[in-house]
């Protein structure tokens, strides 16, 4: 059965600090791996998806860049953490008649 | 561009009595929806969808209807018990677009025992 993971599952970092959250995902392959944040009172903003290894489009403009050097691996990134950047992350997989399979998800908090 | 939108951000419903939650969509290429359910600190979990050729789908205690020319669909949820309270998701998807699913802003249901 396909299984995603995604780690870590809370995280505190500094404003100006670099961010690294990684998602993998078993039992599927080349899966369409999506990250979503859903900020304090919004809902699910979808902010990098891939249909492929190398393969990243962009949704809205922001402080994050994502990567995904293999197959069943999906990196969202950050040079110098923002304030705004705090939510809740969200890596996700499409296939099957659910939809979208997410993961467990961070909770990151910028101070 | 709010493309899929749940205008009620809370709902609170006494325990066994039926929950309605409602969604609407602006964008007429969705031809498929789902509703997901959310726990604090988890991901999403798949609840119940409903294809755009039919006006409703049920699942023991959740039943989704479409309303096409309206484009507006609801969950409800009969009898509502305690665990149901979470945050719902409405999403919709365009087989013959891009198949992203773009997710409403969530109705936080709150079950009063």
């Amino acid at each position: 059965s396909q299984t995603i993971h995604q780690w870590p599952a809370t995280l505190v970092q500094p404003v100006g600090s670099p961010l690294s959250l990684e998602c993998t995902v078993e039992g599927t392959s080349n899966p369409n791996l999506y990250w979503y944040r859903q900020a304090a009172g919004r809902g699910l903003q979808l902010l990098f998806y891939s249909v492929g290894i190398g393969q990243i489009s962009s949704e809205v403009p922001q402080n994050l860049s994502a990567s995904r050097p293999q197959d069943r691996q999906f990196i969202l990134s950050s040079k110098k953490l923002l304030l705004s950047d705090s939510g809740f992350y969200l890596c996700a997989w499409s296939g099957g008649r659910y939809g979208y399979t997410f993961g467990s998800g961070t909770r990151l908090t910028v101070v | 561009d709010q493309q899929v939108k749940q205008n009620s951000p809370s709902l609170s419903v006494q325990e066994g009595r039926i929950s309605i939650l409602n969604c609407d969509y602006t964008n007429s290429m969705f031809d498929y929806f789902l509703w997901y359910k959310k726990y604090p600190a988890e991901g999403p979990t798949f609840l119940i969808s409903i294809s755009s050729i039919k006006d409703k789908n049920e699942d023991g205690r959740f039943t989704v209807f479409l309303n096409k020319s309206a484009k507006h669909l609801s969950l409800h949820i009969v009898p509502s018990q305690p665990g149901d309270s979470a945050v719902y998701f409405c999403a919709a998807l365009a087989h013959f677009g891009n198949e992203k699913l773009t997710f409403g802003t969530g109705t936080r249901l709150t079950i009063i025992p």
